[in-house]
């Protein structure tokens, strides 16, 4: 079995700072995981995933996120933020045999003028 | 245009009435899903197709039912709806995992439930 945890459900942030959210997930297998967006009324978009390789992944909208398997974390970083990143934002795990795509609770990312 | 098309987008019922919400790709894609998302638990599991004619249960698939007849079509059943069943739904689709490669899995734009 597989789980995810989004520590955070709501983050406040004011324009132009840096924003973290954090992600951490439990597996017995290898995993691929995923940060998607949600903004309000619409469906689910892919942000970026980590399937292999550089730990550290980049994304559409400038995030990133790295993954660190020791700590069982992929936390999603943006330098800077825009009143256009405020959404809710949600990380995702599938496992290696691919059937089944885990989602965490969400945080939403409220960005303030 | 490459697309996940869900109808309807909102619905208003009754217990015990039963609905059906559609789901179609034209993508051919081979995977299909259904999620509910409710606040605080992020996206959940109902259901989920790997290929026509194949289905499995996800997370919460109790008081739902699918089929997968044709490819670019995957219904969502609710045979009789109850006030929990009150949710925001998402179909979901991509190609299935061939050869190691891991593939985007795209989303509809969600259909608003009501049940009371």
């Amino acid at each position: 079995a597989q789980s995810v945890t989004q520590l955070d459900s709501q983050v406040p942030v004011f324009e132009e700072a840096p924003v973290e959210l954090r992600c951490n997930y439990s597996s017995s297998v290898s995993v691929y995981l995923f940060w998607y967006v949600q903004y309000p009324n619409q469906g689910l978009q892919l942000l970026l995933k980590y399937l292999s390789g550089s730990t550290l992944v980049k994304g559409i909208n400038g995030f990133e996120a790295e993954f660190n398997k020791s700590q069982t974390s992929f936390h999603l970083r943006k330098p800077s933020v825009h009143i256009s990143d405020t959404a809710e934002y949600f990380c995702a795990v599938r496992n290696n045999a691919g059937n089944m795509l885990t989602f965490g609770g969400g945080t939403r990312l409220m960005v303030k003028p | 245009e490459a697309q996940v098309t869900q109808n309807p987008r909102y619905l208003i019922t009754v217990t015990g009435k039963k609905l059906t919400v559609t789901c179609s790709q034209n993508m051919n894609h081979e995977y299909m899903s259904w999620y509910r998302q409710d606040p605080g638990l992020g996206l959940r599991q109902i259901y989920y197709s790997m290929n026509v004619e194949v289905t499995d249960k996800g997370d919460v698939p109790e008081g739902y039912k699918v089929s997968r007849k044709e490819k670019r079509n995957f219904p969502l059943i609710l045979e009789s709806p109850s006030p929990n069943q009150t949710s925001l739904y998402f179909c979901a689709s991509r190609h299935y995992r061939l050869q190691g490669t891991i593939y985007e899995q795209y989303f509809g734009p969600g259909t608003r439930l009501t049940v009371t």
